[in-house]
């Protein structure tokens, strides 16, 4: 099966201060997601990618940058981060139309 | 954007059948019909998916209606590790890359 593994999976950071979340998955899937999710609300999506080097805006892109440096690699950035970005972040990734797999999450908590 | 509607919760016994419904009146011909579950605390686990036909498999039934326009997933003889949030999920293809809308998904909870 397909893994998906993503790191730290718990950080805690100050407000204005830089943040990088790391997701690395194993089977040279073509997409990679970020998604946030907040207590009561589903999964929003961040940013996505096809492809290296390929980026796409996800629905709630604001403050957050992604770089997708290999095929198995996907970050996201926080460079100011702010307390209203406290949350658990999930990384995906698929193949066209197939199943998306998900990794454990990373709790990300800005005081 | 594609949106999906599911009731907030629903209710069950262990051993019942479950239907968990979803609307998805604006379905695009090419977006797929994706369901997950996700207990606290955990990534979403794939359930199943479908197009326009009915599929099965050792986790769910997933019914579509021929319009597309809603589909309902079905679980048979629940248990207590049933209880999750389903959410129901489109595939939506846009500019060369395909994303996962999510919904606010339908708590299961299954009594004893």
């Amino acid at each position: 099966e397909a893994a998906v593994t993503q790191s730290p999976r718990n950080k805690v950071t100050v407000t204005g201060g830089n943040v990088t979340l790391s997701c690395r998955q194993t089977n040279s899937h073509n997409y990679m997601y970020w998604y946030r999710q907040d207590t009561g609300h589903g999964l929003r999506l961040i940013h996505y990618s096809y492809g290296a080097g390929n980026l796409q805006i996800g629905d709630v892109p604001d403050g957050y940058k992604a770089t997708r440096t290999t095929q198995e690699d996907f970050f996201l950035l926080l460079e100011l981060a702010s307390p209203s970005q406290t949350s658990l972040y999930f990384c995906a990734s698929s193949v066209r139309d197939t199943e998306v797999f998900f990794g454990k999450g990373t709790r990300l908590t800005v005081v | 954007d594609a949106k999906t509607t599911q009731p907030d919760s629903m209710e069950s016994t262990e051993g019942e059948t479950v239907h968990l419904p979803c609307s998805h009146a604006t379905i695009s011909g090419n977006e797929y019909i994706y369901w997950y579950r996700q207990v606290p605390l955990q990534g979403p686990e794939y359930v199943t998916h479908g197009l326009q036909q009915n599929t099965t498999n050792s986790m769910a039934f997933l019914a579509i209606a021929s319009d597309r326009k809603s589909s309902t997933l079905i679980l048979t003889h629940v248990s207590l590790r049933d209880a999750a949030v389903y959410h129901c999920i489109l595939r939506v293809h846009q500019g060369g890359s395909a994303k996962l809308i999510f919904g606010e998904g339908t708590k299961l909870t299954v009594s004893s």
